[in-house]
């Protein structure tokens, strides 16, 4: 099974600041990886797939790059509403889905 | 607009068993593969299983293999996730979600993007 690991834990940003968001795979997963965004007490939204496409209706201020084992989801400039935890999630060795243990980014 | 509605979550004791439903709305749902992410208080998100949109194949995470089934009515536009022999580490909320942007059972989601509000299930005596 390959093991996700999102860093840092927890990101302390105010708005209008970058947000740099790491996922690393313990083995390649080629292109196969999405992220998500999850409020409390919401369900999750996927935001990119396939490491770099964005998800219909996301705004261009969230991109993703990286491939093999190495993976960013970069925020250029922090909207109020993008405080929340993020995820990335890899499909290459299917089944299983795994994801990463996510990444929370908080205002400072 | 798409949409999916869990319900069927609860308070269960210790190898209980219960039964979970997502109906799905909006788009053509035989042609999904769907798939049950499930969520403990605080923590993660979990992959738990998934079923063609045949219903034909399914797959499911070790940590549950052998004590929950996946099944699906087309005709219903229903999904179903029946969980017998419930532990307390099963305690979360459970959701259903829908493949994007395309459906492929054999190699997995590349990502979901429609889910549902998610159903609780506590296992608790």
């Amino acid at each position: 099974e390959i093991v996700l690991t999102q860093s840092p834990a927890t990101l302390s940003l105010s708005p209008g600041e970058r947000a740099t968001l790491s996922c690393r795979a313990s083995q390649s997963v080629g292109s196969y990886l999405a992220w998500y965004q999850q409020k409390p007490g919401q369900s999750p939204r996927l935001l990119i797939y396939d490491t770099s496409n964005r998800a219909i209706g996301i705004p261009p201020r969230f991109s993703g790059s990286g491939s093999g084992t190495d993976f960013t989801l970069t925020i250029s400039s922090l909207e109020p509403e993008d405080f929340a935890v993020y995820y990335c999630q890899q499909r290459s060795n299917w089944p299983p889905l795994t994801f990463g243990g996510g990444t929370k980014v908080e205002m400072k | 607009e798409m949409e999916l509605l869990e319900s069927g979550g609860g308070l269960v004791q210790p190898g209980g068993s219960r039964r979970l439903s997502c109906a799905a709305s909006g788009f053509t749902f035989d042609s999904y593969a769907m798939t049950w992410v499930r969520q403990a208080p605080g923590k993660g998100l979990e992959w738990v299983s998934v079923i063609s949109g045949s219903g034909s194949g399914t797959y499911y995470a070790d940590s549950v293999k052998g004590r929950f089934t996946i099944s699906r009515d087309n005709s219903m536009k229903t999904v179903y996730l029946q969980m017998n022999s419930l532990r307390a580490e099963d305690t979360a909320v459970y959701y259903c979600a829908k493949p994007f942007p395309y459906s492929d059972f054999w190699r997995g989601p590349v990502g979901m993007d429609v889910w549902g509000q998610g159903t609780t299930v506590t296992v608790s005596s």
